[in-house]
């Protein structure tokens, strides 16, 4: 039974630029949450996806945007990247409205040079 | 919002060695979960513990839920335990994960 899977696993991308994460949730599990991970700190909620809408959000500013897919699959997108945006982006799913099962994917290092 | 804090910082034990991390938070809880990261990033889930007592193998989680603490103790430490350790915590009817600061160990032989 795979798990959450992430990709890419690594990306380099310029200051400005737009960049799109996907996460694939482990079966069964209908509920994604993105989390920001910078380097020495602990995971940061960025936003939460059920039933294909945005139900939890964390304080990120618009640039970070998502989707949700009638397949429980999901993106994050971030435009006009800045240098702080460099980070582990960490993908979970869960069941239950999210609140059981959380399982996190191996991350999607992103660069911004 | 809550705040989580985890102490201690870091963490340098010889293999064999008993250790104790603790997780303080702020205000009461739905949940509390501690995770395992490693070297490579992945977030493992180690216990969901909200209260009372839990052990898996070496090891066990304690959380005093009216107190607003967790303990994760490690016994018999093996240098693959070496990484980074999380409490999180949810509140109210929120599903997102509040982590706490986290504890890196080192485990060495």
């Amino acid at each position: 039974d795979a798990g959450v899977t992430q990709s890419p696993t690594h990306l380099i991308k310029t200051r400005g630029q737009q960049v799109t994460l996907r996460c694939s949730p482990k079966s069964g599990h209908d509920t994604v949450s993105w989390y920001q991970q910078a380097l020495g700190q602990g995971p940061q909620f960025i936003f939460q996806y059920y039933e294909e809408e945005e139900r939890q959000r964390g304080n990120f500013p618009d640039r970070f945007s998502g989707h949700q897919f009638p397949n429980y699959s999901s993106e994050l997108n971030v435009n006009a990247l800045l240098l702080g945006d460099s980070a582990l982006y960490l993908c979970a799913s869960s069941w239950g409205r999210g609140l059981y099962g959380y399982t996190f994917g191996s991350g999607t290092r992103l660069t911004v040079v | 919002g809550i705040q989580v804090e985890q102490s201690p910082p870091d963490l340098i034990l010889q293999e064999g060695a008993n250790s104790t991390l603790r997780c303080n938070f702020s205000d009461s809880v739905n949940n509390l979960q501690w995770f395992h990261q490693n070297p490579w990033g992945q977030l493992i889930n180690l216990f969901y513990i909200p209260s009372g007592t839990k052990q898996n193998g070496r090891l066990s989680a304690t959380t005093v839920a009216t107190e607003r603490y967790s303990l994760l103790y490690i016994s018999s430490s093996q240098t693959t335990d070496s990484g980074v350790y999380f409490c999180a915590v949810n509140t109210g009817t929120a599903s997102k994960l509040t982590f706490g600061t986290g504890t890196r160990l080192q485990v060495t032989l």
